[in-house]
């Protein structure tokens, strides 16, 4: 594979609770992504990042926060999740020809 | 943010089948990425299709972008159970920074 992951694979959280999820790559790429997926929606981005310290927000981003204080980790936080945000989270890598490699993704539920 | 509209939204075949799906913009693709994602998992790219005209296979899927740039098609011949999935188009927009999504079309082969 091609060395991305994502953690946790499951999380069940309160409403109002934060909520940190990881992505970690091996293959030292630039560009690193947010996206959540929604039946209906479909994948849209929420941040994504250009190198270490260098994030941008994408066309979901309110509520979240990222952040890269190294190449290999790209965090997403919810400050306060809510019900609106139960979602599956996928995190992606761009590698050449600006193909993406996505990672399995966690499903958050928050209740 | 251009739209990429994808059709069927949904099919529902029999195995040896043969089937096409649809991608398209009322502008013109900078290039086109097709992708394919499976219960659980994140999306893995298939092609990319980044010259008017162009027709790439993989082994029973028949990728086509089209002349004008402003569609593509993905055929698959003889379809089996394990082409069950998400089949998703994709476009690199923001000076192709950002990957921006079709809703895609979810295909299920009955065997």
């Amino acid at each position: 594979d091609a060395g991305i992951t994502q953690s946790p694979r499951h999380k069940v959280t309160e409403t109002g609770t934060p909520v940190t999820l990881r992505c970690h790559q091996t293959e030292n790429h630039r560009y690193m992504y947010w996206y959540r997926q929604d039946p209906g929606h479909g994948l849209r981005l929420i941040h994504y990042s250009y190198g270490v310290k260098d994030t941008d927000k994408g066309e979901v981003s309110d509520g979240y926060s990222v952040s890269r204080s190294k190449t290999e980790d790209f965090l997403l936080t919810l400050e306060s999740a809510t019900s609106s945000q139960t979602s599956v989270y996928f995190c992606a890598i761009r590698g050449q020809n600006y193909g993406y490699t996505f990672g399995s993704g966690t499903r958050l539920t928050v209740v | 943010t251009q739209l990429l509209e994808q059709s069927p939204q949904f099919l529902s075949i029999q195995e040896g089948e043969n089937l096409t799906v649809y991608c398209n913009s009322s502008s013109v693709f900078s290039s086109l990425q097709w992708y394919r994602q499976e219960p659980g998992e994140g999306p893995v790219l298939l092609v990319t299709v980044v010259t008017g005209g162009e027709v790439k296979k993989l082994k029973r899927l028949t990728f086509q972008f089209g002349d004008a740039r402003k569609d593509s098609s993905l055929h698959i011949t003889a379809a089996q159970p394990g082409d069950t999935g998400l089949y998703l188009c994709a476009e690199p927009q923001g000076g192709s920074e950002k990957l921006v999504f079709g809703k895609g079309t979810k295909l299920t082969v009955n065997p």
